[in-house]
């Protein structure tokens, strides 16, 4: 079993959608975690962490459950600019990332 | 405030050959990371350096190593360059446990 695993994708999706991502991860010792995103060629960005109570910022929610080892991403009203590989990360002492779900959101 | 720096961007190699990759990180960052990217897949960690002292090696071979100097900058190096070895390689520093990644090295292996 790879250590974090996510939906394969790709997602195409309108604009206007809701869209949600989801992740598993192996080691239930896990503390923190994290959802990155990633533009064609370009460098990995902190899209935002994800806490125990689930956290929101803006149109993006994050929520977290220990007991699954589960992790989603929650994408509402989608935006052209949202288009991007979205990566799920744990981070063990030393950051397991996720092999990434594409989203292109289109007109 | 400058983000983590990478040198060079881009990189052309022969297989067999040596690289060093370079990394300065955000400033008052201590502890530095490195990954491999490949194509289709997220990165993939290879070292942890927290105050010049290795914290974590992921699974690569000796080929690899790293090192961080006493301003907190590092450099990765590779010996014997494998055409699989072709890759973004790709350094992050950290205040905690979030890190920031700089725009990478693309390095290609001829």
């Amino acid at each position: 079993r790879k250590e974090v695993e996510q939906d394969p994708g790709p997602f195409n999706v309108p604009e206007g959608a809701t869209v949600a991502f989801n992740c598993t991860y192996s080691n239930s010792a896990s503390q923190s975690f994290f959802w990155y995103r990633q533009d064609c060629r370009k460098e990995p960005k902190l899209l935002m962490s994800v806490y125990s109570s689930g956290n929101e910022d803006g149109r993006f929610t994050a929520q977290l459950n220990r007991a699954s080892q589960y992790i989603s991403l929650l994408i509402r009203d989608s935006k052209l600019s949202d288009s991007a590989t979205y990566l799920c990360v744990v981070n063990d002492n030393d950051m397991r990332f996720g092999a990434g779900t594409r989203l292109t959101v289109k007109p | 405030d400058a983000g983590v720096t990478q040198s060079p961007t881009h990189l052309i190699k022969t297989r067999g050959q040596q690289v060093t990759l370079r990394c300065s990180p955000i400033s008052g960052h201590k502890s530095v990371s490195w990954y491999q990217q490949v194509l289709g897949q997220g990165p993939q960690f290879i070292f942890q350096y927290y105050e010049k002292e290795e914290r974590g090696r992921g699974n690569f071979p000796d080929r690899f190593s790293a090192r961080q100097f006493p301003n907190y900058s590092s450099e990765l190096n590779v010996n014997a360059l494998l055409l699989g070895d072709s890759a973004l390689y790709l350094c992050a520093s950290s205040p905690a446990v979030e890190a920031f990644f700089g725009q990478g090295t693309r390095l290609t292996v001829v």
